[in-house]
């Protein structure tokens, strides 16, 4: 079984300013990896996923990720944030070959300040 | 033209109630899942459908019966409500039941009084 930690519950950041947010999961297995958005009453939005292949993946509104096998991470990147990316941000892993349901993290919440 | 629609966005109902999720999505999609966020942002899968078949269905209370008519839609009955039951519930679905990445509804908001 696989499990997902997000180590920050919340990240203040002012805008323009740079933002990592952390993941970490375990697995016996082969993964797949996702970061998903979801803004206030909404649902959640796919921004990003890592299947195979390039271990840096890039996704919507500027945001990238990179899977680090040995570490077992990863961590989601935005060079410059803006006041619109203030929203909850989960990662999810799936097993490989399993039955795929992903296990989501706890979430982080990224607060763009002005 | 939304992908995945949920009726009703809001719920408010006394406890004992017995309440209908209705869930539906346009992308042409082979499986659909239920998922319920708590208060402190959990999402805990429900239930998985696949082509109208149950595939996944975790250990939650037998109150919850899923009910997929065609492979569009996943309703989601639940009978006598309890206060716990409060939560945001979710419908999503993917491809097929290979996870390539999961198109959500909007949520349900459930309230019990």
């Amino acid at each position: 079984a696989q499990s997902v930690t997000q180590l920050d519950s919340q990240v203040p950041v002012f805008e323009e300013a740079p933002v990592e947010l952390r993941c970490n999961y375990s697995s016996s297995v082969s993964v797949y990896l996702f970061w998903y958005v979801q803004y206030p009453n909404q649902g959640l939005q796919l921004l990003l996923k890592y299947l195979s292949g390039s271990t840096l993946v890039k996704g919507i509104n500027g945001f990238e990720a990179e899977f680090n096998k040995s570490q077992t991470s990863f961590h989601l990147r935005k060079p410059s944030v803006h006041i619109s990316d203030t929203a909850e941000y989960f990662c999810a892993v799936s097993d490989w070959g399993g039955s795929y349901i992903p296990t989501f993290g706890r979430g982080t919440s990224l607060i763009v300040h002005p | 033209d939304t992908a995945v629609s949920q009726t009703p966005k809001y719920l408010v109902t006394q406890m004992g109630n017995d309440k209908s999720i209705k869930c539906e999505q346009n992308l042409g999609h082979d499986t659909m899942y239920w998922y319920k966020q708590d208060s402190k942002k959990f999402l805990k899968i429900m239930f998985s459908y696949n082509n109208k078949e149950l595939i996944i269905n975790e250990t939650v209370p037998n109150r919850f019966s899923p009910k997929s008519p065609d492979k569009a839609h996943l309703n989601l009955h639940i009978n006598s409500l309890e206060l716990g039951d409060s939560a945001v519930y979710f419908c999503a679905s993917s491809q097929d039941s290979v996870n390539y990445g999961y198109t959500f509804g909007s949520g349900t908001r459930l309230t019990v009084v």
